[in-house]
């Protein structure tokens, strides 16, 4: 069955660390991977995708992505976090053969001062 | 590039009424739009797929009759929550495929925060 985890319900950082949220996922054949942020009360606003090329994805706001095939992560990044980055994280992964979005549990950010 | 626009943002109704809210894509068309639920703390569940000119695809358990869907344009599909009771509150998201074919990300409107009564 095609699944997305994040295992993490809540990631506390403090600003200027770097900060990692993890996502694996498990699906037939190439997956499509997308991270969505969220903040209160709104849509979701898309940060970036794995679709084929470079393991390493650079998207919006500073942040990055690391696709492992091996280990089925696709597991977000950013060097240096800022308070502003505090929101809800969601990574989803679609199937070459479904346009379906599979979404994970979500993960919320929290950077401290 | 890509905006979906969604309204109300809020809207607070009396158990029993109903209440209407839209999705546009504002600088695309959208042949096929998502429409979502999402509880407090809870991630997002899928509630229908709204295809332009036929019948929306509704997911297992979410009943079609109470969440009417109409795509009746490239740019616009709105769902009505009809008779809406205490439960039905909850923030609805719509979203839209954008134009690059099968990798493409999907476009969120700001949701719809329903209050019933």
């Amino acid at each position: 069955a095609q699944s997305v985890a994040q295992p993490e319900d809540q990631v506390n950082v403090a600003e200027g660390n770097p900060l990692t949220v993890k996502c694996t996922y498990s699906v037939s054949g190439n997956p499509y991977l997308f991270w969505y942020v969220q903040y209160p009360n709104r849509g979701l606003q898309f940060l970036l995708k794995y679709i084929t090329g470079d393991n390493l994805v650079k998207g919006s706001y500073g942040f990055e992505a690391e696709f492992n095939k091996s280990q089925t992560s696709f597991h977000l990044k950013k060097p240096s976090a800022l308070v502003s980055d505090s929101a809800l994280y969601f990574c989803a992964v679609r199937a070459y053969s479904n346009y379906q979005l599979i979404w994970g549990a979500g993960t919320k950010l929290i950077i401290k001062p | 590039g890509a905006v979906v626009s969604q309204h109300p943002s809020w809207v607070i109704c009396k158990s029993g009424t109903s209440v209407k809210i839209e999705c546009r894509s504002l600088d695309f068309q959208a042949t096929t739009m998502f429409w979502y639920r999402q509880f407090p703390k809870q991630s997002l569940m899928l509630m229908a797929t709204s295809n332009e000119g036929s019948k929306a695809t509704y997911e297992q358990g979410v009943e079609k009759d109470k969440f009417l869907i109409n795509h009746a344009s490239l740019t616009l599909s709105t769902l009505t929550v009809t008779s809406a009771h205490p439960e039905d509150s909850s923030f609805y998201i719509c979203s839209a495929r954008g134009t690059e074919g099968g990798s493409s990300p999907l476009h969120f409107g700001n949701g719809t925060r329903l209050t019933v009564t």
